[in-house]
């Protein structure tokens, strides 16, 4: 079974930083693009960031360049997101969600599995 | 960017009415499409991948349909676990983008 789960959010002042986790299980996590995706509250999805499936190729949103990095580590199935001068605009949940493709370019993500979601709040 | 207008953002049907949601791209896509299923505290499901393919364990009263800028999702007979929120995804060019959301009620 296919199984994301995210971890590491939390309340946090604006601009400061916390770093995301996601651990993978239930498929072979190396032959996949990952991405993050957020939701604000009562808002809808917006895609914040991918990273092909052996880290070559990593796109952000522009609201996120700069200040977010993602990044993968194949041997223990984890995806992070270092987020960082965080803003109050930052608040969402961030999920971290599979390509439907394996092997392939993150340029068609489609997202077949998504974590349960990690609340990060931004706020003073 | 590639703006994904959906409409309407909100329906209230009859258990058994047919829904039909539309998702229309500022710029062409091919069938680059996802849509969505998301109920409320939980993450987003996927139904169908490329405009038409229903992704596998989605019920075969959803379908997905269109190319190019416009394209359509159908619920042909509407059940009650279907209330939730639907939205469409382009996956043809970076950065990705989502519409904007239709949320389905039950009368």
């Amino acid at each position: 079974e296919v199984q994301l789960v995210e971890s590491g959010g939390g309340l946090v002042n604006p601009g400061g930083s916390l770093r995301l986790s996601c651990v993978a299980s239930g498929f072979t996590f190396s032959t996949y693009t990952m991405n993050w995706v957020r939701q604000a509250p009562g808002k809808g999805l917006q895609w914040v960031s991918s990273i092909s499936y052996s880290d070559s190729y990593i796109y952000y949103t522009d609201s996120v360049k700069g200040r977010f990095t993602v990044s993968r580590d194949n041997a223990k199935n984890s995806l992070f997101l270092q987020m960082n001068s965080l803003r109050p605009e930052d608040t969402a949940v961030y999920y971290c969600a599979r390509d439907r493709l394996t092997l392939s370019a993150p340029g068609h993500a489609q997202f077949d599995y998504w974590g349960q979601g990690a609340l990060v709040t931004v706020s003073s | 960017d590639i703006q994904m207008t959906q409409s309407p953002s909100s329906v209230s049907v009859s258990v058994g009415d047919r829904v039909t949601i539309t998702c229309r791209a500022s710029q062409g896509i091919s069938t680059w499409l996802a849509w969505y299923q998301q109920k409320p505290g939980k993450a987003p499901k996927l139904l169908i991948n490329v405009a038409s393919t229903l992704q596998s364990g989605v019920p075969s009263r959803f379908s997905g349909s269109g190319s190019g800028t416009d394209f359509t999702l159908t619920i042909s007979s509407l059940q009650p676990e279907d209330s939730a929120t639907y939205y469409c995804q382009q996956a043809d060019s970076f950065p990705l983008t989502f519409g904007g959301g239709t949320k389905v009620e039950i009368k």
